[in-house]
């Protein structure tokens, strides 16, 4: 199983709904990303949190929020979204940036969204 | 041409059988290369590090070339568990929390 932690793991919403995917990590990891994945594609980087800030935001449009309450916490608000959204969300984390030697992502089950 | 390169596949062969993935990278400047293992809608997991030496778990033997930039992954006595996409990823430098993944190899281990 994998130790990061998605919720929900499905989630069907309308253009204007409001809602928020959540993932948790306690293996004391200080980056988490947000991923979108969709079908036959190979995961896009969307956000980078590095010791609680945001340090990477992939030109998302505004209507992908997230938010970082804690080391351990990773939320992605979503508002306003379009049916080409539709796609799995990945949340990920290693322990420190990526950009040291060896790191690794440890990658959460995914929420699978579809907008209608 | 893309940054990370694999071929999509699939890769169909029998059970028992013996493939290779190979992947190619751009920038010379990389610094670490995955080989992780994706099922159909679940979530990438690591399947193993590629290190200069090159590296064996198992059934898998992971080789880097530096000078041609290419990683390969071989698979022996393929088993139907190991049908899945293959996912060739590279940390491209020092400049950030950018790993760059390959489109994916998809493998289909028959009967």
């Amino acid at each position: 199983d994998t130790e990061v932690t998605q919720t929900p793991k499905h989630l069907v919403m309308g253009m204007t709904n409001k809602k928020s995917l959540k993932c948790e990590q306690h293996m004391g990891h200080r980056a988490m990303y947000w991923y979108k994945q969709k079908a036959k594609k190979p995961p896009e980087l969307m956000f980078v949190y590095s010791y609680e800030k945001l340090s990477i935001n992939e030109s998302v449009p505004s209507r992908f929020s997230p938010e970082c309450p804690n080391s351990s916490l990773l939320n992605l608000h979503l508002h306003a979204l379009q049916p080409e959204d539709s796609a799995l969300y990945l949340c990920a984390s290693s322990q420190v940036v990526l950009a040291l030697p060896k790191q690794k992502l440890f990658f959460g089950s995914g929420t699978q969204l579809s907008v209608l | 041409r893309k940054e990370v390169e694999q071929d999509p596949g699939p890769f169909n062969v029998p059970e028992g059988a013996t493939v290779a993935f190979n992947c190619t990278y751009s920038n010379s400047a990389s610094q670490s290369f995955f080989w992780y293992r994706q099922d159909c809608r679940k979530e990438p997991k690591l399947l193993m590090s590629v290190y200069s030496s090159g590296n064996e778990d198992g059934r898998f033997t992971a080789q880097l070339n530096r000078a041609s930039q290419y990683i390969s992954l071989l698979i022996r006595d393929s088993k139907l568990s190991d049908s899945a996409t293959y996912l060739c990823v590279v940390t491209p430098d020092n400049a950030g929390n950018m790993l760059t993944f390959g489109g994916g190899t998809r493998l289909m281990v028959k009967p």
